[in-house]
């Protein structure tokens, strides 16, 4: 079956504008998470979605957000972008998000805020 | 507050010779924990599970509630197995909140 799937794969923006992420789940999975990657913080947690409702938010400041349709596809968006937002930004699908459950990770997608 | 610690950011060690890749957590409470993986270009993987108490590619973990560890273990250590590594804890409960390790990097030098 076919992964998780993030579009698009690079982006560059200029300070201040907004962006857009996309990422369409594994096929019947209905908990999709988000993550920022840096060199410096690691992986960090941004919030997940289960049935088009956030369930759990990380520490990120409001210009974070994210949505998810009916057919689990999810949308991050980040508003005024500045330039420590960028990063590398992973999506990950799991099939009802429980704590054990394993999470498919996308292949990322590269901001870089000029 | 949940966190996770990796030690080492990089860990060099011969072909066959013992790979011992350390995790320490913090969290009130008993969180599941995991080992990911990410080979060279290619996408973050689960690697294996605490709750699953399986041997994943000859690696194994044991859980230390006493010294909050799990360490990720494997006697002899081959090539392929060169990756970052990060160790991972969720809350107990119905979703997802995971918190990473900032990874280390496992060299094996041929």
């Amino acid at each position: 079956k076919a992964g998780v799937t993030q579009t698009p794969r690079y982006l560059i923006k200029t300070r201040g504008q907004q962006v857009t992420l996309s990422c369409s789940p594994i096929s019947g999975h209905r908990s999709v998470s988000w993550y920022q990657q840096t060199p410096g913080q690691g992986l960090q947690f941004l919030f997940e979605y289960f049935s088009e409702t956030q369930r759990n938010k990380g520490n990120f400041p409001g210009r974070f957000s994210g949505r998810q349709f009916s057919n689990s596809r999810s949308e991050m968006n980040v508003s005024t972008l500045e330039l420590g937002d960028s990063a590398l930004y992973l999506c990950a699908s799991s099939l009802v998000g429980g704590a054990n459950t394993e999470a498919f990770f996308g292949q990322g997608t590269r901001l870089t805020v000029v | 507050a949940q966190r996770v610690t990796q030690p080492e950011k990089l860990l060099s060690v011969f072909k066959g010779a013992p790979v011992e890749l350390k995790c320490n957590y913090s969290y009130s409470g008993s969180p599941e924990l995991f080992w990911y993986v990410q080979y060279s270009r290619q996408r973050l993987q689960l690697l294996l599970r605490h709750i699953s108490r399986e041997s994943i590619k000859g690696f194994t973990a044991d859980l230390n509630k006493g010294e909050t560890s799990f360490h990720l273990k494997k006697p002899f250590a081959q090539e392929e197995d060169s990756a970052m590594y990060y160790c991972a804890l969720n809350p107990p409960g119905g979703y997802q909140k995971v918190t990473f390790g900032t990874g280390t990097k496992l060299q094996v030098i041929p």
